[in-house]
């Protein structure tokens, strides 16, 4: 079976300091890993995703993941924080040799960026 | 613009009360699925559907039931509502294939009173 572990509920930073958001996942194979932000009163919208290749991954809004297969992790992160980060994110895992397509979200990390 | 719709987005309901939430998609995708979202828990799989009248069971599909009649259509179903039911529902949609993300409506809170 597939999970996926947000081990911190909340992440406060300054802004303009570096951010992380940590998640660590678990699958039979080669994961297939998303990162996914929540706005207050929104839907999930993709940040970015790895499927193969190169480890470090870039996406939307100034947000890069890396993989890192031997301590099955994929943090999300950001080199200088901005306030109107502040949302709540959620790493999702789907294990590419297993039957639904579905994706597996982790409990999610509410980051709050202090001005 | 392509897009996930969720009508209604609030909901209020008495317990027992039939409901039904419906979700549109308008990416031509066949990859449709139904989450919950609870505090504490993250989001969970209710039902999904690979294609048109081919649907399964998630994670957590006790007292719901959904279909799949149409392509871009995938209405969830309460027959008989409880209040555990309370939540905030997901609808999402994607491409066929294992590395494709997936695509969210904005969500339907619902409370059963």
């Amino acid at each position: 079976a597939q999970s996926v572990a947000q081990p911190e509920d909340q992440v406060n930073v300054a802004e303009g300091n570096p951010l992380t958001v940590k998640c660590t996942y678990s699958v039979s194979g080669n994961p297939y890993l998303f990162w996914y932000v929540q706005y207050p009163n929104r839907g999930l919208q993709f940040l970015l995703k790895y499927i193969t290749g190169d480890n470090l991954v870039k996406g939307s809004y100034g947000f890069e993941a890396e993989f890192n297969k031997s301590q099955t992790s994929f943090h999300l992160k950001k080199p200088s924080a901005l306030v109107s980060d502040s949302a709540l994110y959620f790493c999702a895992v789907r294990d590419p040799n297993f039957g639904n397509e579905k994706l597996t979200f982790g409990t999610g990390t509410r980051l709050t960026i202090i001005p | 613009e392509a897009q996930v719709t969720q009508n209604p987005r609030y909901l209020i309901t008495v317990t027992g009360k039939k409901l039904t939430v419906t979700c549109s998609q308008n990416m031509n995708h066949e990859y449709m699925s139904w989450y919950r979202q609870d505090p504490g828990l993250g989001l969970r799989q209710i039902y999904y559907s690979m294609n048109v009248e081919v649907t399964d069971k998630g994670d957590v599909p006790e007292g719901y039931k959904v279909s799949r009649k149409e392509k871009r259509n995938f209405p969830l179903i309460l027959e008989s509502p409880s209040p555990n039911q309370t939540s905030l529902y997901f609808c999402a949609s994607g491409s066929r294939g294992r590395n494709t993300e997936a695509f969210f409506g904005q969500g339907t809170r619902l409370t059963v009173v």
